[in-house]
């Protein structure tokens, strides 16, 4: 079954780029979806199609995908931005959702 | 704005059956162009998808879960449901329905959660 890797966690200044990896075999053929998710909330997404944003959330959410790795890029992360994130692809071969395990982006 | 409330008993005893229904508003699960889905996650983990409906019954199911999984849809009240046989306290976790969107579109609207607990 197709898997998604992400790094437990990922720390960033205020201000500073955030940026969260999310690797899989040749993912870059896929589409990529990332959701935001607070304590105590449902996840929200944030980019889908590799680099697109849904209405309303902020141009400092970017996205890319390429070769193994999808990136979702955080610019001038405020507090607010803290929050797990994951990643999510359909694997057509296995007719599967998949997620990655989550990262956990805290702002210090 | 489309809006989806998970419903159902918060408690269930082992090897019984897990049932729960999302009641969907504002947006018709008939329709087309979505794929109706359910989601788990159990305290302090991940996000695991547990399958989901597109209109006319087409059904797609977790394979570590398949056996077990049914999810049927009712277009006369808008809803669809989930039926998980057998639990364990494995299968204790907060559920999710969710709106999938079609042509890689991403799940663009979530239901708030509704915590499941399986326990004698």
């Amino acid at each position: 079954s197709y898997v998604l890797t992400q790094a437990p966690s990922v720390s960033v200044a205020p201000g500073q780029t955030a940026t969260i990896p999310c690797g899989g075999d040749k993912v870059g053929s896929k589409s990529v979806h990332w959701y935001q998710q607070k304590p105590g909330q449902a996840p929200v997404l944030v980019v889908y199609d590799d680099t697109d944003r849904p209405s309303g959330i902020p141009e400092r959410f970017s996205g890319s995908n390429s070769g193994n790795t999808a990136t979702l890029t955080i610019s001038r992360v405020e507090t607010g931005d803290e929050a797990d994130y994951y990643c999510q692809v359909w694997d057509t071969r296995d007719a599967h959702m998949v997620f990655g395990g989550g990262t956990k982006l805290t702002v210090l | 704005q489309v809006q989806l409330q998970e419903s159902g008993p918060g408690l269930v005893k082992p090897s019984q059956t897990l049932s729960l229904t999302c009641t969907v508003s504002g947006a018709s699960i008939s329709s087309g162009g979505s794929f109706w889905t359910w989601i788990r996650q159990p305290a302090g983990k991940g996000l695991e998808w547990i399958g989901r409906i597109y209109t006319g019954g087409n059904t797609y199911y977790n394979s570590s879960l398949k056996s077990r999984v049914t999810i049927s849809e009712d277009t006369s009240k808008n809803q669809f449901s989930l039926r998980l046989s057998s639990v364990t306290a494995a299968d204790t976790a907060l559920y999710y329905c969710a709106r999938e969107r079609t042509r890689s579109k991403g799940i663009d609207f979530w239901g708030q959660g509704t915590l499941v607990t399986v326990s004698s």
